[in-house]
């Protein structure tokens, strides 16, 4: 079965930092892009970043850019999110996707955010 | 950033009807647009990718059309199951960018 499986949500401060994990099942990680999307209490969807599959590009939301930093490990089918400055606005739950004929196939079941003091 | 307009907000049908959803792009995006569903307290599904190519396991009377600006989502006989959120989305341009969401509700 195609699956990825999200980790390392949590409450953190305005200011903190997080990584967020996504593990890869049933398909070849290493030869997918995969992103990160994010949804906020009881709003709609916001593409965050992306990562080509050798992990040469990577493209940010420009309200994130400089403060979060995609990766991936293709030995532990694993992309994470490093999210740095965290600010109340970044509160979402953030969802791990596979890049599938530029659309996101599948999606895992998201990890939740809170930034709060 | 292309800009992506569902309309409408909110749809009430029954059971068995037909259902149209759109989404307009404020420029170009070729064929790169998907449609997804989402039921509460779940990650979104993907429905159709590259405007009308069904993805694995969606049954047959969901389908997409469209190309350049204006797409559409019909849904030829709603099922109990199919009453839930959808949006589009746009991959020919970074950023990427999603539409606000077509509600779709039990009238």
């Amino acid at each position: 079965e195609v699956q990825v499986v999200e980790s390392g949500g949590g409450l953190v401060q305005p200011g903190g930092s997080l990584r967020l994990s996504c593990a890869a099942s049933g398909f070849t990680f290493s030869n997918y892009w995969m992103g990160w999307v994010r949804q906020a209490p009881g709003k709609g969807l916001e593409w965050v970043a992306d990562i080509k599959h050798d992990g040469s590009e990577k493209t940010y939301l420009d309200s994130v850019e400089g403060r979060f930093s995609i990766s991936r490990d293709n030995a532990k089918s694993s992309l994470y999110l490093q999210m740095n400055s965290l600010r109340a606005e970044d509160t979402a739950v953030y969802y791990c996707a596979r890049d599938y004929g530029r659309s996101y196939d599948p999606w895992g079941q998201g990890t939740r955010v809170i930034v709060s003091s | 950033e292309i800009v992506l307009t569902q309309s409408p907000a909110t749809l009430s049908l029954s059971p068995g009807e037909r259902a149209t959803l759109s989404c307009r792009a404020s420029q170009s995006v070729n064929s790169y647009l998907a449609w997804y569903q989402q039921k509460p307290g779940q990650a979104p599904r993907l429905l159709i990718y590259g405007a009308s190519n069904r993805a694995t396991g969606i049954p047959a009377r969901f389908s997409g059309s469209g190309s350049g600006t204006d797409f559409t989502l019909t849904i030829s006989s709603l099922e109990p199951e199919d009453f839930a959120l959808y949006y589009c989305q746009q991959r020919n341009n970074w950023p990427i960018t999603f539409g606000q969401g077509t509600r779709l509700d039990i009238k």
